[in-house]
């Protein structure tokens, strides 16, 4: 059964930084492309970032760019976003997402999200 | 970045309605289109891909249509279990965007 489970999330002042995990499991991971996409309040969801199987490739939206940094161990089957300079927009679900194997970027499996607040 | 626009925002119906949501992409993304289902506190679910497709597990009373920058989920024969809040999301161009969400709600 395949499982990504997040952890790191918590609430954060305007110009922290945070760090968060997804432990996968159930799957090769080392074969699949790995996401990060938020829940945004109001807004809805959010793609953030993306990893290529090997970690050779990292592509990011404009918002987060320069901010946030994706990162993966494929020795230990876990994804990474250390997420630096947080603002208050920032705040959200964060939801580790696996994309089909077949390289197109269709959502198969979520996390059950990490909440992340930025707040003084 | 490709514009993806939900209507209606929200929708109400009955148990046993037929309904349809539709999503217009800003430019063609042929036929690159997926819909989830979100309910408040869960991860997103992957209903159809590639416009039609429906994915394993999701029951036939969900269908998609459409291609180019017009797109339609209907659900027939509404159950209890789908009242959510559902996305439509391309996947032709990066960034990735999702529509704002069309929430389905018990009359």
């Amino acid at each position: 059964e395949v499982q990504l489970v997040e952890s790191g999330g918590g609430l954060v002042q305007p110009g922290g930084s945070l760090r968060l995990s997804c432990a996968a499991s159930g799957f090769t991971f080392s074969t699949y492309w790995m996401h990060w996409v938020r829940l945004v309040p109001g807004k809805g969801l959010v793609w953030v970032s993306r990893i290529q199987s090997d970690g050779s490739t990292t592509n990011y939206a404009d918002a987060v760019e320069g901010r946030f940094t994706i990162s993966r161990d494929n020795a230990k089957n876990t994804l990474h976003l250390q997420m630096n300079s947080l603002r208050a927009e920032d705040t959200a679900v964060y939801y580790c997402v696996r994309s089909f194997a077949d390289g197109n970027t269709i959502f198969d499996y979520w996390g059950q999200g990490a909440l992340v607040t930025v707040s003084s | 970045d490709i514009q993806m626009t939900q209507s209606p925002s929200t929708l109400s119906a009955s148990v046993g309605d037929r309904v349809t949501i539709t999503c217009r992409a800003s430019q063609s993304i042929s036929r690159w289109l997926a819909w989830y289902q979100q309910k408040p506190g869960k991860a997103p679910k992957l209903l159809i891909y590639r416009a039609s497709s429906l994915e394993s597990g999701v029951p036939s009373r969900f269908s998609g249509s459409g291609s180019g920058t017009e797109f339609t989920l209907t659900i027939t024969s509404l159950q209890p279990d789908d009242f959510a809040t559902y996305y439509c999301q391309q996947y032709d161009t990066y960034p990735i965007t999702f529509g704002q969400g069309t929430r389905l709600e018990i009359k």
